[in-house]
């Protein structure tokens, strides 16, 4: 059975700092992995999809990287605002339409 | 764009009561999903569909139903709703299961008294 785990459950930083978040899953047999944002009280918003045959995906300050053979997937923001407090949520898809999720990491940023 | 729209977004029932929670998207994604997320215990897959006429069993499905009569639309049901269905619901869809990107509604917060 495949889990996700993200460790640290909770991040708190100061403004500029640049994040790491990291994601980790036991089964390396996936199809993409997938990095999204929830703001609390709403909805997942997604960030960065990552197939399996590639290694990064970036978008503006965000960069995540995908280890199948490490079952490790790592999304970097560069110079953190405020605005990037959110709780962020790895999923990982594999055989039988079967979406796995991280429990998260709830990241604060302070100005 | 709309993207995926849920409905209602707050319901409040008491034990025994039945209601149906409707997700409608218009991106013409074949693939739709209900989530629940539960504090501490992440995201769990209820039900799912992989096109119009079907649906399939995730994680967590008993005490749920669904149908996808319309390619548009997914609709979840509580036949007899207990606290333990408490929780935040969630839909998504996406265009391909392997390599589809998700995109997710706003959630509808159901509390089961």
């Amino acid at each position: 059975k495949q889990e996700v785990t993200q460790i640290p459950a909770a991040l708190s930083v100061p403004e500029g700092e640049n994040l790491v978040l990291n994601c980790s899953f036991t089964d390396s047999a996936i199809y993409n992995l997938q990095w999204f944002r929830q703001d609390p009280g709403k909805g997942l918003t997604s960030l960065l999809l990552i197939q399996s045959s590639q290694r990064e995906q970036t978008s503006g300050r965000l960069n995540a990287s995908l280890d199948k053979s490490s079952g490790r997937s790592t999304l970097y923001i560069a110079a953190s605002q405020p605005g990037d407090s959110a709780t962020y949520l790895c999923a990982v898809f594999a055989a039988g339409n079967k979406l796995t999720f991280g429990g998260g990491t709830r990241v604060l940023v302070k100005p | 764009n709309a993207g995926v729209t849920q409905t209602p977004k707050f319901r409040v029932l008491k034990t025994g009561q039945s209601m149906t929670l409707l997700c409608a998207q218009d991106m013409n994604h074949e693939y739709m999903y209900w989530y629940r997320q539960d504090p501490g215990m992440g995201l769990r897959l209820i039900h799912y569909s992989v096109g119009e006429g079907t649906t399939a069993k995730g994680e967590v499905p008993d005490g749920y139903n669904v149908s996808r009569l319309k390619k548009q639309n997914f609709l979840l049901g509580l036949e007899s709703a207990a606290p333990s269905q408490t929780s935040v619901y969630f839909c998504a869809s996406s265009y391909s299961s392997g390599t589809g990107e998700l995109f997710f509604g706003e959630g509808s917060r159901l509390t089961v008294l």
